[in-house]
């Protein structure tokens, strides 16, 4: 069945470097989505692209979408503590929206 | 407006007991979701309603099942409880298929 692989499973960082996950699916997306857990938190939706190539910012974040519409990126600047927690990328196909297991990013001041 | 709501916060149970876990959806939202989290794992997806139908099943056996009410709230039942089935579930809601999804905080489910 189709999956959405997401790697790393943990990344550890110091404060101010970046930080990168990457999402890839095994079929071609209509779109997708990215999502954060703080910890003892619930996932909390953070954007959905949508475009092939399309790439969005919020603040330190980037976030990118293949021109193949099967792989996605999420690129963090300068991270700060306030970044710990669980990125969930979810691809969306037919309807469907199939989450990868995460990246738990943990950040030492 | 409010968010997605579950009840209870927690819920204890013994192996072999049954557990019945509920959800709100946030108004106007008419698809809902159920995913479990085991400790420290990602999110496996359990069960997706809408329209009061169920649409999509995880790899989850039998035991685990639901509905959805008329007024698009939901329920999750968990049957023959077994002691893996400790872990978190999230309920979650959306628009409609497809949209982004929106989490409740969870009903905490340990079984002894």
């Amino acid at each position: 069945g189709q999956q959405v692989m997401q790697i790393p499973q943990y990344q550890h960082v110091q404060e101010g470097e970046d930080f990168t996950t990457y999402c890839n699916s095994s079929t071609t997306l209509s779109n997708i989505q990215w999502y954060k857990q703080r910890p003892g938190g619930h996932p909390v939706f953070l954007i959905q692209l949508v475009k092939s190539g399309e790439v969005k910012k919020q603040k330190r974040l980037t976030f990118q979408f293949g021109e193949a519409k099967k792989n996605s990126s999420l690129h963090i600047t300068a991270t700060q503590t306030t970044d710990v927690g669980t990125y969930f990328c979810a691809g969306g196909s037919q309807g469907n929206l199939i989450f990868g297991k995460g990246t738990k990013l943990s950040v030492k001041p | 407006e409010a968010g997605v709501t579950q009840s209870p916060t927690h819920l204890i149970k013994t192996r072999g007991q049954q557990a019945t876990l509920r959800c709100s959806p946030i108004s106007g939202h008419t698809s809902v979701y159920w995913y479990q989290q085991a400790l420290g794992l990602g999110l496996q997806f359990l069960l997706w309603y809408d329209e009061g139908e169920e649409r999509n099943r995880g790899n989850f056996p039998p035991r685990f099942s639901g509905r959805q009410f008329p007024n698009y709230s939901s329920e999750l039942n968990v049957n023959a409880l077994e002691l893996e089935d400790s872990a978190l579930y999230l309920c979650a809601s959306s628009i409609d298929r497809g949209y982004e999804q929106y989490f409740g905080p969870g009903t905490r489910l340990t079984v002894t």
